[in-house]
């Protein structure tokens, strides 16, 4: 059984230019998390979705950060333009709609 | 508000238990987890305890929840050298489908050989 898989898993990229995190959630859970990861924050909402549908955003940081959930086996998590300040791990987790959350391996994101 | 607080190091013998504590702020949370990171890893659900119980045993784990004092503790019996990583106590508010979690920041457990 696969789990949640993230892509890339690490990545490299200079300030200013676009980045585009993707996510496929196990199949037949209805929600989907996306998380960052930092020392000093610890782990924090972005945003999550229910039945491909955004429920709450509050926690993106700003406009520079979008995501999408165009069907139920797909998510992007955009940030454009990046800066260093985005260098986190940024997970994505799925969940059925009872509880419990299950996460991906992660994408490591470096900003220069 | 919403907090979860756990001590950031603990370190314990191989064959040791170990004991790793978390306290939560808000009292209407329904589900309790402990999830498990190592390193470069995602997050591991361990278990979880639903907010009308105290105790939920799993093999060599523990959890006890005591809701008039808003604790919570996981006990890791046998501790073994591939127990190390992050442990992380997160609440839950759901009643019916789901929220997201709020994590505390943490515990690291070395376990000494």
């Amino acid at each position: 059984d696969a789990g949640v898989i993230q892509s890339p898993r690490h990545e490299v990229t200079e300030m200013g230019q676009e980045v585009t995190l993707r996510c496929k959630p196990i199949s037949g859970h209805d929600y989907l998390f996306w998380y960052r990861q930092t020392m000093m924050r610890g782990l924090e909402l972005l945003i999550y979705f229910n039945n491909n549908v955004p429920i709450d955003d509050s926690g993106m940081p700003e406009d520079r950060f979008s995501a999408k959930m165009p069907n139920a086996s797909f998510s992007t998590l955009k940030i454009q333009p990046s800066e260093p300040r985005d260098s986190a791990v940024y997970f994505c987790a799925s969940s059925p709609s009872s509880h419990g959350q299950f996460f991906g391996p992660g994408t490591r994101l470096t900003v220069l | 508000g919403e907090d979860v607080e756990q001590s950031l190091f603990l370190s314990v013998r191989e064959g040791d238990s170990s004991v790793i504590n978390c306290t939560y702020t808000d009292s209407s949370s329904t589900y309790l987890y402990w999830y498990k990171q190592e390193p470069g890893a995602g997050l591991q659900l361990l278990t979880y305890i639903f907010s009308n119980m105290d105790m939920k045993q799993d093999q060599r784990l523990t959890v006890l929840l005591n809701k008039k004092d808003k604790h919570l503790s996981l006990r890791i019996a046998d501790t073994q050298t591939g127990d190390s990583a992050i442990y992380f106590c997160a609440e839950s508010f759901a009643s019916s489908g789901n929220t997201p979690l709020v994590f505390g920041k943490g515990t690291r457990l070395s376990v000494i050989a």
